[in-house]
């Protein structure tokens, strides 16, 4: 058990630009969710995949946001023409079937300059 | 609509003290409740569950909680802090059905002297 592995764990960027973070879950978990903790904040729910089956993105900050897991391993997330508020931290969690606990990668740190 | 409230932002304790963080949530129904612990540069570590049964669950690192339907609270105590607790510490409730995402509260920040 490798844990759940996200990278990079930093990125600055200027606005306008695009980003895409990666997310490796544990193995055997089919469940991949994605959030965003700003500071001072818990984490909030943007994403939600079963297998490679997107089931919940309405939480989704906006259509600059969006999200893949193409085979139902890894998942991508894509900020495109990014702004200064989304400077947050992007964390990614997995697990293996409904109500077991989330396991949380260490996140990607997102800077908007 | 779920929420969850922590109404302490920062608790400072001594070293060997006992240590009660506060949890409310809302929810329509039975809800799963957790505590997770977030260090500095780590992920988000769980402490503990609760699903149903035995409203006293029991965790890891010596924590326990308490759900209290009638207080729509689920308090985090220890009974002696060691410092290497001091962290972030977040409740969250979870639906029984459908996404398994979670809300979380805020936060409550955790620092311990000596």
């Amino acid at each position: 058990d490798t844990g759940v592995s996200q990278d990079p764990r930093h990125k600055i960027t200027k606005r306008g630009q695009n980003v895409t973070f990666r997310c490796d879950p544990i193995s055997e978990h089919n469940r991949l969710y994605w959030y965003r903790q700003t500071l001072g904040q818990g984490p909030e729910f943007l994403t939600y995949f079963q297998n490679e089956a997107q089931l919940e993105k309405s939480r989704l900050l906006s259509d600059r946001f969006s999200a893949e897991r193409p085979k139902g391993s890894f998942s991508t997330l894509e900020i495109q023409r990014t702004e200064q508020g989304d400077s947050a931290m992007y964390l990614c969690a997995s697990s293996t079937r409904l109500n077991e606990k989330l396991f949380f990668g260490s996140g990607t740190q997102l800077s908007v300059l | 609509a779920q929420s969850v409230t922590q109404p302490d932002i920062h608790i400072t304790v001594s070293e060997g003290a006992s240590l009660e963080l506060r949890c409310n949530y809302s929810y329509g129904a039975t809800p799963y409740l957790f505590w997770y612990v977030q260090s500095p540069g780590q992920g988000l570590q769980l402490l503990l569950k609760y699903f149903s049964g035995d409203t006293l669950v029991q965790g890891i690192k010596g924590f326990e909680a308490e759900f209290k339907r009638s207080q729509s609270s689920f308090n985090l105590r220890k009974p002696s802090v060691h410092w290497s607790d001091a962290a972030e510490y977040f409740c969250a409730v979870g639906r029984q059905t459908g996404a398994n995402n979670l809300f979380f509260g805020t936060g409550t920040r955790l620092t311990v002297i000596p």
